[in-house]
């Protein structure tokens, strides 16, 4: 079945700590590949995403993420966090096939103390 | 354009009533997509439109529950007869038909059942 894996439920860090959080899907062939993120009281919104070319990619607020197609990866990074980085992060994916639908990770919910 | 609008943001019900929600996606979005979230989890895909066509279900959407796009552009979700396990946020999000497109989302209807 097709599935997408985030590792860490939960994530306490201090301000300008550095940020990983994991993402491993299941074999599935051609795959695209999303980061999105809800702030308190807000609608998703993306993050960034990779289709094809360079497996690595920049998004919005300084996050990037690396697809690593070996261990079916998408790896969110920031190298330092900032109080309203506060939130929760989705990982998704597109299988193909799926009509572009979206299978969401369970999300990681991120809090970042001053 | 205003994004993604769900209407309402919030609804409480008694157990075997019925409800809808409606969706206005971004215009000229020819994608819309329903999902479901509970507390905890990632959004669960539900169904899907390409203009007025409903193309995909999922089995996670019982008899009890109907999604219509008459004319390509609003979607309803009606959920009949509401049990407990309905209490969730559903989302509805819309993209371009064309390549591989990102999908935005609305801010979600709260559905509580009691």
């Amino acid at each position: 079945a097709q599935s997408v894996s985030q590792h860490n439920h939960h994530v306490i860090l201090s301000e300008a700590a550095s940020l990983e959080l994991g993402c491993n899907y299941s074999y599935g062939g051609t795959v695209n590949l999303f980061w999105y993120v809800q702030y308190p009281g807000q609608h998703l919104q993306l993050l960034l995403k990779y289709f094809s070319g360079d497996p690595l990619v920049k998004g919005i607020k300084g996050f990037e993420a690396e697809f690593i197609k070996s261990k079916f990866s998408f790896n969110l990074r920031k190298p330092s966090v900032q109080w309203s980085d506060t939130a929760e992060y989705f990982c998704a994916v597109i299988f193909s096939g799926g009509y572009n639908k979206l299978i969401f990770g369970a999300g990681t919910r991120l809090a970042v103390h001053p | 354009d205003t994004g993604v609008s769900q209407d309402p943001r919030h609804k409480i019900t008694k157990r075997g009533q019925n409800v809808t929600f409606r969706c206005d996606p971004i215009s000229e979005h020819n994608r819309l997509y329903w999902y479901r979230q509970t507390l905890g989890q990632g959004p669960e895909f539900l169904t899907y439109f390409q203009n007025e066509a409903q193309l995909e279900k999922s089995r996670l959407l019982s008899d009890r529950f109907s999604a219509e796009r008459p004319k390509g552009s609003f979607s309803t979700l009606e959920i009949q007869r509401t049990e407990q396990g309905d209490s969730a946020m559903y989302l509805c999000a819309s993209s371009q038909g064309t390549g591989n497109t990102e999908a935005f989302f609305g801010q979600g209807t709260r559905l509580t059942v009691v």
